[in-house]
């Protein structure tokens, strides 16, 4: 089945520096992926949508400067954490799905952001 | 998008079968059901997805409510690595990675 690739699974990096993860769609075009954010025993939130050749959609209350997405291709979309502190530490998650309500959609493995 | 309603916790044996209920008052005519589950440091796993008649693949069975405002995830017999959190989602917009999440069920199979 199509698979949806994320890279790194987990990070560590210093306090005001940048992190980017990476998502892959491994064997169909996803014009749209999507990120998602979540915090210890808690469900995932939704924070942007990132789309192919344009600007990304981000959700209410997310900081479209502190989390850069790009999606340059049909295939892949990153997100950079910029400017990390300890409040970043999260578990982000992309996700994608070749078709609309009635298709599956598919999630990367999540990443582990550790700031320190 | 429209809410559902998941018990917070579950319990099952090993072996037996396993029955996880989800409630979607609000569901519209073109909302798909889906279900996925996670595993601890893990993204979620697509598990089945339906729109009206019941389905069945390898993982699970989904049992639709006529009215569709109710859904049950069913899982034949339950195996240690099928503890997760599980949830029901619906889906109908314009791409089905875009999902607004519960807090769905966690589920616990006991040895």
């Amino acid at each position: 089945g199509a698979v949806v690739s994320q890279h790194p699974s987990r990070v560590i990096c210093k306090s005001g520096t940048s992190v980017k993860i990476e998502c892959r769609s491994l064997d169909f075009q996803a014009t749209t992926m999507f990120w998602y954010r979540q915090f210890p025993k808690k469900s995932l939130m939704l924070m942007a949508t990132s789309n192919e050749g344009s600007k990304a959609t981000y959700e209410q209350g997310v900081e479209k400067d502190k989390f850069l997405i790009n999606h340059a291709s049909l295939t892949l979309s990153t997100l950079t954490v910029t400017s990390a502190h300890p409040e970043d530490s999260s578990f982000y998650i992309c996700s994608a799905s070749p078709g609309q309500g009635g298709t599956e959609a598919f999630f990367g493995q999540g990443t582990r952001l550790t700031v320190v | 998008d429209a809410k559902t309603t998941q018990p917070n916790s579950m319990e099952s044996n090993e072996e037996e079968p396993v029955h996880l209920p989800c409630n979607h008052s609000t569901i519209s005519g073109t909302d798909y059901i889906h279900w996925y589950r996670q595993l601890p440091s893990q993204g979620p796993e697509y598990v089945i997805h339906g729109l009206t008649s019941n389905v069945n693949n390898r993982m699970a069975s989904l049992a639709i409510a006529e009215d569709r405002k109710s859904s049950t995830l069913i899982l034949h017999r339950a195996t240690l690595r099928d503890a997760a959190v599980y949830y029901c989602i619906l889906s109908s917009g314009t791409n089905a990675g875009k999902s607004t999440f519960g807090d769905g069920t966690t589920l616990t199979v006991k040895p």
